[in-house]
C-alpha cells in the first residue's frame, strides 16, 4: 500500500541553522515524490519534486530507494521558511503525508 | 486565468442539510481532483476526473458524496445529508497530465462547517 510518512509535526531551528524535514515512502512501483508547502493564510503550493532535481529557495531533497526517503534539506533557514510541508507520493493520484510544521527562530 | 477557483471559501451549515462546491480548474488542465483535509492532517483524496470522465473514486467518498464534472471544465462536488465529521477543508487542485513530473495546482479551499 502506498505511504507517506512525516515524523516530525512540529519541528523549530534558529535563523542561519541547517534544516531538515523528514519524509519516509512505501510504494511498490517506482516512486515519485514531491514537497509542497503552505505558507501561513495561503494555498497549498508545490515547492520542489524529484524528477527535475532542482533547488528551490535553497531547498534540496533527494531520492533514496534503498532507504525509502525524500528528506527536505535546507542548509542555513530562513524566517521566511516558517510553514507547514508536506511530503507526497504520485500514484495515480498523491499521497500526503500529515505535515511538518517548521518554525524558524530569528 | 488566475489559477484554481473555489467557491465559496466558507460554509455553515446545519447537520442533515446539503451543501455543493464548485472548483474551476486552470482552463488547459485536463485532470481535476478533490481532497479533503481535516485538522492536523494532511490532504485525503476523494475522486478524480480526467477530462469529463470520473477515474477513481476514494472510500472516504461515500454515497453522501457526489462529484460531477459536466464539461470537462469546472466541476462541483455535493455533500447530502452533511454530518458534524464533514467538517473540513475541501481542496481542489488541477493538473495537465503529461507524464513523470507533474505537480498539481490546488486551490485555497472551501471550509465546511457542520453545525
Amino acid at each position: 500500500a502506498q505511504r507517506v510518512t512525516q515524523p516530525e509535526k512540529l519541528l523549530s531551528v534558529f535563523k542561519g541553522a541547517p534544516v531538515e524535514l523528514k519524509c519516509n515512502y512505501s510504494y511498490s512501483g517506482s516512486p515519485e515524490l514531491f514537497w509542497y508547502v503552505q505558507y501561513s493564510r495561503q494555498r497549498l503550493q508545490l515547492l520542489l519534486r524529484h524528477i527535475s532535481r532542482e533547488s528551490i529557495k535553497g531547498f534540496t531533497a533527494d531520492l533514496n530507494k534503498g532507504e525509502t526517503s525524500f528528506h527536505l534539506k535546507k542548509p542555513f533557514a530562513q524566517e521566511e521558511d516558517s510553514a507547514m510541508y508536506y511530503c507526497a507520493l504520485r500514484g495515480n493520484q498523491f499521497y500526503f503525508g500529515t505535515g511538518t510544521s517548521l518554525t524558524v527562530i530569528p | 486565468d488566475t489559477g484554481v477557483s473555489q467557491d465559496p471559501r466558507h460554509k455553515i451549515t446545519k447537520r442533515g442539510q446539503n451543501v455543493t462546491f464548485r472548483c474551476d480548474p486552470i482552463s488547459e488542465h485536463n485532470r481535476l481532483y478533490w481532497y479533503r483535509q481535516t485538522l492536523g492532517q494532511g490532504p485525503e483524496f476523494l475522486t478524480y476526473f480526467q477530462n469529463e470522465a470520473q477515474l477513481e473514486k476514494s472510500r472516504l467518498l461515500s454515497d453522501r458524496f457526489s462529484a460531477e464534472r459536466p464539461k470537462g471544465s469546472f466541476s462541483t462536488l455535493e455533500i447530502q445529508r452533511t454530518e458534524q465529521g464533514d467538517s473540513a477543508m475541501y481542496l481542489c487542485a488541477s493538473s495537465y497530465h503529461q507524464g513523470q513530473g507533474d505537480g498539481y495546482t490546488f486551490g485555497s479551499g472551501t471550509r465546511l462547517t457542520v453545525v
